[in-house]
């Protein structure tokens, strides 16, 4: 069935540093590719999508681009701030029902 | 405007008890989903609600987990019989689910169940 595999963490950066979180996917058909966002003491929130092969999404200086031929979704970020530690779950939507799949999940840690 | 809301936030019952769980979801989403967050890993899906019918269930783990929506807005999911691995964070997301489309899922803050 489908399925999401992302980086393990924690990854812990400091200030200003490059960000990439690994994300691939497994899926029959063109799924959508999320990434989602949980801050400490807060609800899971999209952070940024795309729908369709080659689209780039983007959201508060992050960026990932589906690429179809590596079945990957990479997140990236030029520089990250202590703000931006959190959970991040890469995700994709598949099937008839809109239903979700989520990765484990990769704790950033940011250090000022 | 009001997100999706969870109650209770916090919930502790005995093993073999019943519990029920509520969502109300934002106002217009005809789309509602649960999911299941165990600690250290993704949520993973549960049943979707596309009015006030379950138009796919097959994340429920067995016959214990039933979930309504019977006016196609507020749902509750409910345990029988619980069991200590039942234990996670349940979550709630709606969204329009327009036909064709990827309608993004906004989620609740959960309902943290412990079952001891």
């Amino acid at each position: 069935g489908d399925s999401v595999t992302q980086m393990e963490g924690p990854v812990t950066l400091s200030e200003e540093a490059f960000l990439t979180i690994n994300c691939t996917y497994t899926a029959t058909g063109y799924p959508s590719l999320f990434w989602y966002v949980q801050y400490p003491g807060e609800g899971l929130q999209l952070l940024l999508k795309a729908t369709k092969a080659d689209d780039k999404g983007s959201n508060k200086g992050f960026e990932a681009t589906y690429r179809k031929e590596t079945t990957s979704f990479h997140l990236e970020k030029g520089s990250v701030q202590v703000s931006d530690s959190a959970v991040y779950f890469c995700a994709l939507m598949g099937g008839a029902t809109n239903k979700l799949i989520f990765g484990t999940g990769t704790l950033l840690a940011v250090q000022p | 405007g009001a997100g999706v809301s969870q109650t209770p936030s916090n919930k502790v019952t005995e093993k073999g008890k019943y519990v029920e769980l509520r969502c109300d979801p934002i106002s217009g989403h005809t789309a509602l989903y649960w999911y299941r967050q165990s600690l250290g890993q993704g949520p993973e899906f549960l049943i979707y609600f596309q009015g006030t019918g379950a138009a796919d269930d097959s994340g429920l783990p067995n016959d214990r987990f039933f979930a309504v929506r019977p006016e196609g807005s507020v749902s509750t999911l409910k345990i029988q019989r619980t069991e200590r691995g039942d234990s996670a964070v349940y979550l709630c997301a709606s969204s329009y689910n327009r036909q064709g489309g990827t309608d993004t899922q906004y989620f609740g803050p959960g309902t943290r169940l412990t079952v001891l």
